[in-house]
This record gives structure tokens, C-alpha cells and sequence, in this order.
């Protein structure tokens, strides 16, 4: 009954070559969002949507896309995966910017190699 | 641009004794701050929130104090329990996302 699911947990991929993580939530929630989380720098915003083809950009949106073709599903894609794209990415998801507390509920990662 | 800090990387503590974490803010905008906490090899939980219109917000062990003036909050655990050894991250909501800091992990020692 995992409110979001992202999958690969785990992936190592070669530089250069495309990538495409997933985000799938059980929530029916409007907001999604990726970050990446990196030593030192805590969760970085990448992109998050606002509803189903409604996206926009984050702070360290360069090299990544995103698509929302159904509530449920967020993808991620690394254009051309970067060694300095290395890192673990985390999905989120949020019922709407009124909910009271502003909780995120998170996905458990997926740890992604670039070799 | 950090506009979200947390200083202190580490941080530990005896069983029992109060846990006290601290986060620094840069953009005087943002009008909710969160507490999230991390175990290895899964996602944030939330933990607690507090609105830019209040100076505390409690929630069993767990209290929240927010310093405006100072841009400042800080999470009081008492009494630290064992279970709540993890990486603990401040946030604060901007207009449309979150701002996180860089985390700080808690070690609670029996």
C-alpha cells in the first residue's frame, strides 16, 4: 500500500547514455516533485508538476526532463547521464499547496550510479 | 545559494537527554518550516511543521521553535530515544517548492 513507489531502486548506467527514472503514487495527489539529494547539499529541487502536463523547473533542472502524462506517474529523464549526475533522487508528492502541514510524502530513492 | 542551513552535520546525544537540532534561513519569505527525518535506504518522513505566524508547535517529544527576527529554528527531541537516530533535514516552503538543508545526523546512544 506504499503511497509513491520509484523505480529502479538501483541503476548504474554509462555516461552519455539516456536514463529514465519513475514515480508512481497512490495518492491521487496534484503536486509531484524529483529532488536529488547529494552529500553536503541536502534535497535539491530538479522539477515538479502542478497537475497532469503542467511542469516546471527547479533549481538544478539542467540536463533533466520531466513528463506527466497521468496523476500517477512522474518520469524522469536524464537526457545524457553525467558522472556528475551520480547521485540519489527522490521522488515526492503533495495533495495541494493548502494542506495544512505542507508534508511531502517521499518515495525511498533511487540510487543512481554514472560510470 | 543556500538559503536553507543546517551547520551541524553530526550530532550526539545519551539516551534521555534532549536533542536539540538547528537550522538557519536566508529568504524571509518563506512562510512554513518543516522537519523531516531520515532513515538510511528510505525517503524523508515529515516529522513537524510550524507557521511563519508562530513561535512553537509541539507534538509529543518532538517541539519546534522558530525565531523570525533571527531567521533561526530549532527541533527539541526530549527525551531522545535510540529509534531516533537518523538524519534529520529542516525545510522551509517557498512560494512553489521546498528548500531543504543539508541534513543533520542524530546519533542517540543507550
Amino acid at each position: 500500500d506504499a503511497g509513491i513507489t520509484q523505480s529502479p531502486r538501483h541503476k548504474v548506467t554509462e555516461t552519455g547514455t539516456p536514463v529514465t527514472l519513475r514515480c508512481h503514487q497512490t495518492e491521487n495527489h496534484r503536486y509531484m516533485y524529483w529532488y536529488r539529494q547529494d552529500p553536503g547539499h541536502g534535497l535539491r529541487l530538479i522539477h515538479y508538476s502542478y497537475g497532469v502536463k503542467d511542469t516546471d523547473k527547479g533549481e538544478v533542472s539542467d540536463g533533466y526532463s520531466v513528463s506527466r502524462s497521468k496523476t500517477e506517474d512522474f518520469l524522469l529523464t536524464l537526457e545524457s547521464a553525467t558522472s556528475s549526475q551520480t547521485s540519489v533522487y527522490f521522488c515526492a508528492s503533495q495533495e495541494g499547496l493548502g494542506t495544512y502541514n505542507y508534508g511531502y510524502t517521499f518515495g525511498s530513492g533511487t540510487r543512481l550510479t554514472v560510470v | 545559494d543556500q538559503q536553507v542551513k543546517q551547520n551541524s552535520p553530526s550530532l550526539s546525544v545519551q539516551e534521555g537527554r534532549i536533542s536539540i537540532l538547528n537550522c538557519d534561513y536566508t529568504n524571509s519569505m518563506f512562510d512554513y518550516f518543516l522537519w523531516y527525518k531520515k532513515y538510511p535506504a528510505e525517503g524523508p518522513t515529515f516529522l513537524i511543521s510550524i507557521s511563519s505566524i508562530k513561535d512553537k508547535n509541539e507534538d509529543g517529544r518532538f517541539t519546534v521553535f522558530l525565531n523570525k527576527s533571527a531567521k533561526h529554528l530549532s527541533l527539541h527531541i526530549v527525551p531522545s530515544q535510540p529509534g531516533d537516530s537518523a538524519v534529520y533535514f529542516c525545510a522551509a516552503k517557498g512560494v512553489n517548492d521546498m528548500r531543504f538543508g543539508a541534513g543533520t545526523r542524530l546519533t542517540v546512544k543507550p
